[in-house]
């Protein structure tokens, strides 16, 4: 397996603009999570997903943050419109459904907002 | 949400030197991971600790969870330039779906 894939791995945007972030998990995983990391505020859970179900958005920062999950092998989290305070990198994850198990991370996207 | 705090939050160091870092919450975990992450990578797993007072070592690196499962701790013996990193902490939300972190430790080992 290729292990989680995140596209694209660089975005550079002006603020306004709509943005969408893909992921494609670990075939077989059954939980996906979706990871925004900025240095104040360290690696923060944004949602995750739970057999293609979304099952906590409380991370999401606001309305203009969505996610959705149409299949098992496949995510996306969009912003609109982005804001220059959105820059971070954002990183996906899979893994099998519990708490002992481990989760795989993508190499992230690093977003620009100017 | 479980909170993790994580110290130090930088630490910078020599090759040969030993170091710990930790990782403590007022939550009871049912388990904790470490992690590392590399610079331009995602995090990649070290270890799984299930049991309070639990010890495992991984070459030079041993990590320990509290006895009341409420925190752990990070043991690098005789560090080394590739040991350079971010430590991260996660646990699980008791209904097993979440994974939360802590902020981290960045550590830099210089020859």
């Amino acid at each position: 397996d290729a292990g989680v894939i995140q596209s694209p791995r660089h975005e550079v945007t002006e603020m306004g603009q709509e943005v969408t972030l893909r992921c494609k998990p670990i075939s077989g995983h059954n939980s996906l999570f979706w990871y925004r990391q900025t240095m104040m505020r360290g690696l923060e859970l944004l949602i995750y997903f739970n057999n293609n179900v979304p099952i906590d958005d409380s991370g999401m920062p606001e309305d203009r943050f969505s996610a959705k999950m149409p299949n098992a092998s496949f995510s996306t989290l969009k912003i609109q419109p982005s804001e220059p305070r959105d820059s971070a990198v954002y990183f996906c994850a899979s893994r099998l459904q519990g708490g002992v198990t481990e989760a795989f991370f993508g190499q992230g996207t690093r977003l620009t907002v100017v | 949400t479980q909170l993790l705090e994580q110290s130090p939050q930088f630490l910078s160091i020599q090759e040969g030197e030993n170091l710990t870092v930790y990782c403590n919450s007022s939550s009871v975990f049912s388990s904790l991971q470490w992690y590392r992450q590399e610079p331009g990578e995602g995090p990649v797993l070290l270890v799984t600790v299930v049991t309070g007072g639990e010890v495992k070592k991984l070459k030079r690196l041993t990590f320990q969870f509290g006895d009341a499962r409420k925190d752990s701790s990070l043991h690098i013996t005789a560090a080394q330039p590739g040991d350079t990193g971010l430590y991260l902490c996660a646990a699980s939300s008791n209904s097993g779906y979440a994974l939360n972190f802590g902020k981290g430790t960045s550590l830099l080992v210089t020859p």
